[in-house]
């Protein structure tokens, strides 16, 4: 079985600051990783994914997330944020790319002025 | 290209009603997801098609929860007699390789 944990449910942080959103897995097997963010009312959308190769992976709006195979993690970052991210962001992994996905608990950023 | 839609966006259910909520994937994804999400917590997952078939089921918390995929493209998944605890954001994705997600219907069950 596999399982995601996010260990910070709120965030907070002033505009243009950095900004770190952790999340740790747990998994038999080889997994696919993924970053998702979900504004208020609306589905998820993906921000990026680890599907193999370097383990640092570039997504949308300027965020990256790194692959740590020795510590489970998959922590994504974003060097400077803007009002405009404030949103709940879900960790999620998978054992294939047909396969479901196991999301965490997400975490909430707020950006503030 | 057009997204994953999903319909009703909102609905309103009396205990014990049924109710339908479709999905319309992206054009051409074999893979179909349901999910059930749980206000304050990330989707969990309900069942999975691969066109018209239904290979996982595993995640329907009850025998209640019935989904179909019939022509391997619209799917629907109904709920019979709905219960209060069934109250939340029911979210399908489609996948080619990555899931692509709708914007789901919030379901409230009084």
């Amino acid at each position: 079985a596999q399982s995601v944990t996010q260990l910070d449910s709120q965030v907070p942080v002033f505009e243009e600051a950095p900004v770190e959103l952790r999340c740790n897995y747990s998994s038999s097997v080889s997994v696919y990783l993924f970053w998702y963010v979900q504004y208020p009312n609306q589905g998820l959308q993906l921000l990026l994914k680890y599907l193999s190769g370097s383990t640092l992976v570039k997504g949308i709006n300027g965020f990256e997330a790194e692959f740590n195979k020795s510590q489970t993690s998959f922590h994504l970052r974003k060097p400077s944020v803007h009002i405009s991210d404030t949103a709940e962001y879900f960790c999620a992994v998978s054992e294939g790319s047909a396969r479901q996905l196991t999301f965490g608990s997400g975490t909430q950023l707020t950006v503030l002025p | 290209g057009a997204g994953v839609s999903q319909s009703p966006r909102y609905k309103v259910a009396k205990r014990g009603q049924d109710v339908a909520l479709r999905c319309d994937p992206i054009s051409g994804h074999v893979s179909l997801f349901w999910y059930q999400q749980a206000l304050g917590q990330g989707p969990e997952f309900l069942t999975y098609f691969q066109n018209e078939a239904q290979l996982d089921k595993s995640g329907l918390p009850s025998d209640r929860f019935f989904a179909e995929r019939p022509e391997g493209s619209v799917s629907t998944l109904k709920i019979q007699r709905t219960q209060q605890e069934d109250s939340a954001v029911y979210l399908c994705a489609s996948s080619h390789e990555t899931q692509y997600f709708g914007p789901g219907t919030r379901l409230l069950v009084l």
